[in-house]
């Protein structure tokens, strides 16, 4: 079974923190994205990257940076929280083309 | 325009109900195609696969109509345990592409 593992289930952080969200996945998948979900909102992308080192920007990557120096391993950073960063953010990693992506279990960050 | 437009829900139904959802998306290179179930406060999981000549699995039936560009999701004979937001999923044609998913729609359904 294909195993994503978020760093986290929940997180408190304070305002101007910098927060870094790990995603750490097993079948050796070259492309990883981070998510956004909020109500209302749906899902929405904010960095992928399909190769080491490689990342693209999503629909919203303003005040997010992605970090790739491992194939299995794809973070997230928020250089500076804010409250309007609160949100359940879910890791998700997928195959060639044509495969399926695979969530882990999402972080609930909260930013105070 | 949203590349990936699912219907707006929510659609609250009986049991033992029929149900469909349709997904729209607008880049026709899209490849691949699969719908997802969300249940409240967890991860999206797969509930499977969309195929061009379309494909069953027990209550679900998934059909997919490229020169319309939509995919759609019927449930039969509807459950309580089917309540749940169902995501389409569009994957792009290369194999750098990102997948797109749509907003979700939500299932209620009520005994």
């Amino acid at each position: 079974d294909v195993k994503v593992t978020q760093s986290s289930r929940y997180l408190v952080k304070r305002t101007g923190e910098k927060v870094f969200l790990e995603c750490v996945q097993d079948m050796d998948h070259e492309n990883m994205f981070w998510y956004r979900q909020d109500p209302g909102l749906g899902l929405r992308l904010i960095y992928f990257s399909y190769d080491v080192k490689m990342k693209e920007k999503g629909d919203i990557p303003e005040g997010y940076s992605v970090s790739r120096e491992k194939k299995e391993r794809f973070s997230l950073i928020l250089e500076s929280a804010s409250t309007n960063q609160t949100s359940m953010y879910l890791c998700a990693s997928r195959g060639g083309s044509g495969g399926l992506p695979f969530f882990g279990q999402g972080t609930r960050l909260t930013v105070v | 325009r949203k590349e990936v437009e699912q219907d707006p829900g929510p659609f609250n139904v009986p049991e033992g109900a029929t149900v469909a959802f349709n997904c729209t998306y607008s880049n026709s290179a899209s490849q691949s195609f699969f719908w997802y179930r969300q249940d409240c406060r967890k991860e999206p999981k797969l509930l499977m696969s969309v195929y061009s000549s379309g494909n069953e699995d027990g209550r679900f039936t998934a059909q997919l109509n490229r020169a319309s560009q939509y995919i759609s999701l019927l449930i039969r004979d509807s459950k309580l345990s089917d309540s749940a937001t169902y995501l389409c999923v569009v994957n792009m044609g290369t194999n750098a592409g990102k997948s797109t998913f749509g907003d979700g729609t939500t299932l209620t359904v009520k005994p």
